[in-house]
């Protein structure tokens, strides 16, 4: 059975310092990996998509990394901010190009404190 | 949350009662989704559509019905079949990306069945 596990479940740090989120998968075969944001009470908003042959993807304060071999993904989000409070949700792709599933992990749920 | 609406935004239903979640995009995405999000579980994949007039179940499709007249509208209904209908429902639509499907989500719907 496919399954994306992410650690920690919480997380609680101060304004300006950067954090480091984990994700661990067992999906075969592998298409892709994507980080997603999601506010309290809205829709997630993706962050990151890495395929394969990407090993670090950034965008902005954001930087994900993969490691298909041992099957991790880690987001680095550099100088939090207050408005970085949010669960970050890993997303593993399997299948064929056009017949892809996504196997959803619970989140990380990040609170920035001033 | 782009140029996907739901409505509404909450929803108040008795049980036995059959109820309609709308999903609108302007985003000329042949592709829609319907997940369910439940406290400390990832979001389950109830139908998608990658055509107009096509549909497929997803994992967790039993107790739900779904249709696909128009490429801009995927309304999913909840009928009274769902045992535990109390959740966040979140559309998505997607287009290809490269090798992949980026998938855009709407602010989700959270429906409350007492």
């Amino acid at each position: 059975k496919n399954q994306v596990e992410q650690s920690p479940q919480s997380l609680i740090i101060l304004e300006g310092k950067n954090c480091t989120l984990q994700c661990n998968y067992t999906v075969s075969p592998f298409s892709n990996l994507r980080w997603y944001k999601q506010d309290t009470g809205r829709g997630p908003v993706s962050l990151t998509i890495m395929t394969f042959s990407e090993n670090t993807k950034s965008n902005g304060r954001y930087t994900a990394t993969l490691d298909a071999d041992t099957k991790q993904s880690s987001l680095h989000i550099t100088a939090s901010q207050l408005s970085d409070s949010a669960s970050y949700i890993c997303v593993v792709s399997d299948g064929d190009f056009g017949n892809e599933k996504l196997t959803f992990g619970t989140g990380t749920r990040l609170t920035i404190i001033p | 949350d782009g140029g996907i609406t739901q409505s509404p935004k909450y929803l108040f239903r008795k049980e036995g009662q059959n109820v309609t979640l709308s999903c609108e995009q302007n985003l000329n995405h042949d592709a829609m989704y319907w997940y369910r999000q439940d406290p400390g579980q990832g979001l389950r994949l109830i139908y998608y559509s990658q055509i107009v007039n096509d549909f497929q179940k997803g994992d967790i499709a039993e107790g739900y019905s779904v249709s696909r007249e128009k490429k801009e509208s995927f309304p999913l209904t909840v009928t009274s079949a769902q045992k535990n209908p109390t959740a966040f429902y979140l559309c998505a639509s997607s287009f290809a990306s490269g090798s992949t499907y980026e998938q855009y989500f709407g602010p989700g719907t959270r429906l409350t069945v007492t």
